[in-house]
């Protein structure tokens, strides 16, 4: 069975652009979360999308957004990029929402850097 | 909202100590405890976790307590060995089958097991 693919594994963007990145769940999970990554941040909740609707919004500003294919596949935008939203953006998916106990499975990432 | 808080955030051990890591969590209907483990370079994967209705859970050399009238939850690494060297995350939700709760992580522990 495949893992999470998240593509692609490295970006270099300069400010003030726009990024799209993408996820490919484990086949069969519905579920796919967004968190950020940065050097002594830990892991910061961006959303989470199930069946198509997002059904949690972490702190982020609404530069930040993502979207849920029929299929499951889920992509996250940010506009107006900022040399802050230089970090490893990781995707994980899971049978049902994470919050229901159900364990999640981490892409191996995107990272961006903001030049 | 929840929020989650983890000591230390860098652990160093001889090879066969014990390492603890804490996490203290603000929600009182939390209630789903899983911990990550994050190798250099590499994805998060789940190691273990435990539900509210738990006291405490056993895997081979790793285990969890928690404490819910405190609010904290503990991982227990015994025997320590140098692959167990990797950024530890704890998290918590209100997990529930009709839960769309966010999970919520820690800022993460780096465990240094030295020979």
């Amino acid at each position: 069975k495949a893992g999470v693919t998240q593509t692609p594994r490295y970006l270099i963007k300069t400010r003030g652009q726009q990024v799209t990145l993408s996820c490919s769940p484990i086949s069969g999970h519905r579920s796919v979360s967004w968190y950020q990554q940065t050097p002594g941040q830990g892991l910061q909740f961006l959303f989470e999308y199930f069946s198509e609707t997002q059904r949690n919004k972490g702190n982020f500003p609404g530069r930040f957004s993502g979207r849920q294919f029929s299929n499951s596949r889920s992509e996250m935008n940010v506009s107006t990029l900022e040399l802050g939203d230089s970090a490893l953006y990781l995707c994980a998916s899971s049978l049902v929402p994470s919050a229901q106990g159900e364990k999640l499975f981490f892409g191996s990432g995107t990272q961006l850097s903001v030049l | 909202g929840e929020n989650v808080e983890q000591h230390p955030s860098t652990l160093s051990v001889q090879e066969g100590d014990s390492a603890v890591i804490k996490c203290t969590y603000s929600d009182s209907a939390s209630n789903y405890f899983p911990w990550y483990k994050q190798e250099l370079g590499k994805r998060p994967q789940l190691i273990i976790d435990i539900r509210s209705n738990v006291g405490e859970k056993k895997d081979q050399r790793i285990a969890v307590t928690l404490n819910k009238t405190a609010k904290h939850f503990s991982l227990h690494i015994t025997e320590t060995q140098p692959e167990d060297s990797a950024v530890y995350f704890c998290a918590a939700s209100r997990g529930g089958s009709d839960s769309w709760g966010k999970l919520q992580f820690g800022a993460g522990t780096q465990v240094v097991v030295t020979p």
